[in-house]
């Protein structure tokens, strides 16, 4: 199993300003992915990162509100941009395994004020 | 599309009771299936995975089987305990042909067990 690690673990941040989420991961994997997890809610996917091209971004979902980095297999960035209080969630990195099981960071609990 | 129906929560058990938690997919052709649990203020852990029909996940007591003839994957624990609170997500991931690598989840059923 992989072992992912994300910074911040939560933040409290004003509207307007933006907030970038780190996801470090312990192997090299292809894919990556970074979900959404509203208060009370399931888990919605943002965007798939691969490394070396752009990321794939899900209905509802744009590269100017969620600009994501992926420089290299091990690490990726989400950025929540322009924030206002609907951003407050649960942001979860996670990575696809040898049998096509999903493996989650701890997620970054953020607050907008 | 794919789609993952889960029993509605939240549920209420007492300490030893059975636990059972419906989950019924919609997916082309095979895809693996899966639990997810999440205990208050943390992250998604794996519970357990059937990758093909007839397979049985099993872990930390809990169990379910892949059922194609009915699309279930139902989870079950014959006796839970209190530590066992927390919300379950059901989840399947398609087969690697059809061309979508998007973990599909259910809606979470949360699961509060009392002394």
């Amino acid at each position: 199993s992989a072992v992912i690690s994300q910074k911040p673990s939560r933040d409290i941040c004003q509207r307007g300003t933006s907030l970038t989420i780190q996801c470090q991961v312990d192997s090299q994997v292809t894919m990556m992915f970074w979900y959404r997890q509203q208060p009370g809610q399931s888990l919605t996917l943002i965007a798939t990162a691969n490394q070396g091209s752009e990321a794939t971004y899900e209905s509802g979902f744009v590269i100017d509100k969620f600009p994501i980095s992926r420089p290299n297999l091990t690490f990726s960035t989400l950025t929540v941009s322009n924030m206002s209080p609907e951003d407050s969630s649960i942001y979860l990195c996670s990575v696809v395994g040898q049998m096509n099981e999903q493996f989650f960071g701890p997620g970054t609990r953020l607050t907008v004020l | 599309g794919n789609s993952v129906t889960q029993m509605e929560g939240p549920v209420t058990l007492s300490e030893e009771a059975f636990l059972t938690i419906n989950c019924t997919y919609t997916a082309t052709g095979y895809p693996s299936l899966f639990w997810y649990v999440q205990y208050p203020g943390e992250g998604l852990q794996l519970l357990l995975k059937a990758t093909k029909a007839d397979d049985k996940g099993s872990n930390k007591g809990f169990e379910a089987t892949y059922r194609k003839e009915t699309t279930s994957f139902h989870l079950e624990k014959g006796s839970v305990q209190v530590s066992d609170s927390a919300v379950y997500f059901c989840a399947l991931f398609p087969y690697s042909g059809a061309g979508s690598y998007q973990l599909t989840f259910g809606k979470g059923t949360k699961l509060s067990v009392i002394p």
